[in-house]
């Protein structure tokens, strides 16, 4: 079964800490995205990577292809980052780019 | 850009009655969009791919008949949720996928409260 696994599965943590989120999936893929869903449902995307690491702002995201892990960080964190951050895959060698879901992490900052 | 709008943005309905969720990409084309849906306290999952000019694909497990989905133009998919019943109660949202010569990106909507009586 291709799965998505994420931990934590909540944090919180204090005002300004450094926050790293993991992720890791089964098989093989052809992009992974991290997504923040805050409380009202909406979703935004925040990275969509094959390789390497990308940046913005105080937001960093890595995926290692060999080990099928990507971990998503942040930076000097405040409470405006409260929200689920979502690992989600499409798989490659499939013919639909449909995307699949872990459960999330469901962040906590604090004044 | 790259904006995805949904409506309604909430709907309460009786059970029994269908129920039309709209998806648009406001500023690009869209070829394939995506719906989704998710429970309470779980993770989203993919219901079916809607391709403009042809059939949707669903996922296993997802009732054709039951959730029709229409891709008619490239701006537009349509999600309708025929004879509603309290267990699909859900959030449903869509994305949209922006691809041409060296990206290819979702972009999503803001969900769909459903709420059925």
């Amino acid at each position: 079964k291709n799965e998505v696994e994420q931990s934590p599965q909540n944090l919180t943590a204090q005002e300004g800490e450094f926050i790293t989120i993991n992720c890791s999936y089964s098989v093989g893929i052809s992009a992974l995205h991290w997504l923040q869903q805050h409380p009202g449902g909406g979703i935004v995307s925040l990275f969509m990577l094959s390789s390497g690491k990308k940046k913005h702002g105080r937001l960093i995201a890595t995926i290692n292809i060999q080990e099928k892990h990507s971990s998503l960080h942040i930076t000097a964190s405040h409470p405006r980052d409260s929200a689920v951050y979502i690992c989600a895959v499409t798989y490659s060698g499939g013919g639909a780019d449909g995307l699949t879901f872990g459960k999330g992490t469901h962040l906590i900052i604090q004044p | 850009g790259a904006v995805v709008s949904q409506h309604p943005s909430w709907v309460i309905c009786k059970s029994g009655t269908s129920v039309k969720i709209e998806c648009r990409s406001l500023d690009f084309q869209a070829t394939t969009m995506f719906w989704y849906r998710q429970f309470p306290k779980q993770s989203l999952m993919l219901m079916a791919t809607s391709n403009e000019g042809s059939k949707a694909t669903y996922e296993q497990g997802v009732e054709k008949d039951k959730f029709l989905i229409n891709h008619a133009s490239l701006t537009l998919s349509t999600l309708t949720v025929t004879s509603a019943h309290p267990e699909d109660s859900s959030f449903y949202i869509c994305s949209a996928r922006l691809a041409g010569l060296g990206y290819n990106e979702q972009f999503f909507g803001p969900g769909t409260r459903l709420t059925v009586l």
